[in-house]
């Protein structure tokens, strides 16, 4: 089945205690991203990636990082994470068909 | 930068009835797609309607229609003889075209509700 895997599914961490969400997609997509979810806010994108080892910044990169070894891979980091990052997080993946991108289940994290 | 904007937070409509989401969107592109997504409360993202911005003609799927304006650069979401199972947040996304390397721009998002 063609699907974006997040994981973990929820997670509660905190302040300052390093962490990885990670993200996999199996449908050989060149594009992710990253996006975290916020009441009122909608979806806000953090982190871009168009191939292996090309990522770029979105709109609200600040204390996160990502990687992109694999194709199949974009993991999100957070160093040291804060109360202001709890959100819903979502990775997406699309291929240049123009046909939209493809969400992974969704990661909701709580910094205390 | 492009902007997309749901100016309705918050809709509630009978089953049954015919409801009409809104979105506009500014870009300076020429050449770009624009997506209707769906959020049911298991947070799943589930693409509803996709729209070439070089088509005139409007999209459908099923119940699901959207009126797009390209001068007005605006979006609309018709849902028809809606159902219980349409309940959910709307976002309206725009990507450029390529594959939307640079990911999805979304508005704040509609949250629909059908009342049985």
């Amino acid at each position: 089945e063609a699907q974006v895997t997040q994981n973990p599914r929820y997670l509660i961490t905190v302040t300052g205690k390093k962490l990885t969400v990670t993200c996999s997609q199996n449908m050989n997509h060149e594009y992710m991203s990253w996006y975290r979810q916020d009441p009122g806010l909608g979806l806000r994108q953090i982190y871009y990636s168009m191939n292996v080892e090309v990522t770029d910044k979105g709109d609200v990169p600040e204390g996160y990082k990502v990687s992109r070894k694999e194709k199949r891979n974009f993991p999100l980091i957070l160093e040291s994470p804060s109360p202001n990052q709890t959100s819903l997080y979502f990775c997406a993946s699309s291929s240049t068909g123009n046909y939209g991108y493809t969400f992974g289940s969704g990661t909701r994290l709580t910094v205390v | 930068a492009q902007t997309v904007t749901q100016s309705q937070p918050e809709m509630s409509v009978q089953e049954a009835e015919t409801v009409t989401l809104s979105c506009t969107y500014d870009t300076s592109e020429s050449n770009y797609y624009l997506f209707w997504y769906k959020q049911p409360p298991s947070r799943q993202m589930i693409l509803v309607i996709r729209q070439e911005a070089y088509k005139q003609q409007n999209a459908t799927e099923n119940r699901f229609s959207v009126n797009f304006q390209k001068a007005a650069k605006s979006f609309s979401l018709k849902i028809s003889d809606s159902q219980l199972g349409d309940t959910a947040m709307y976002f309206c996304a725009l990507m450029y075209s390529g594959g939307g390397a640079d990911g999805l721009t979304f508005g704040k998002g509609t949250h629909l509700i059908i009342q049985p």
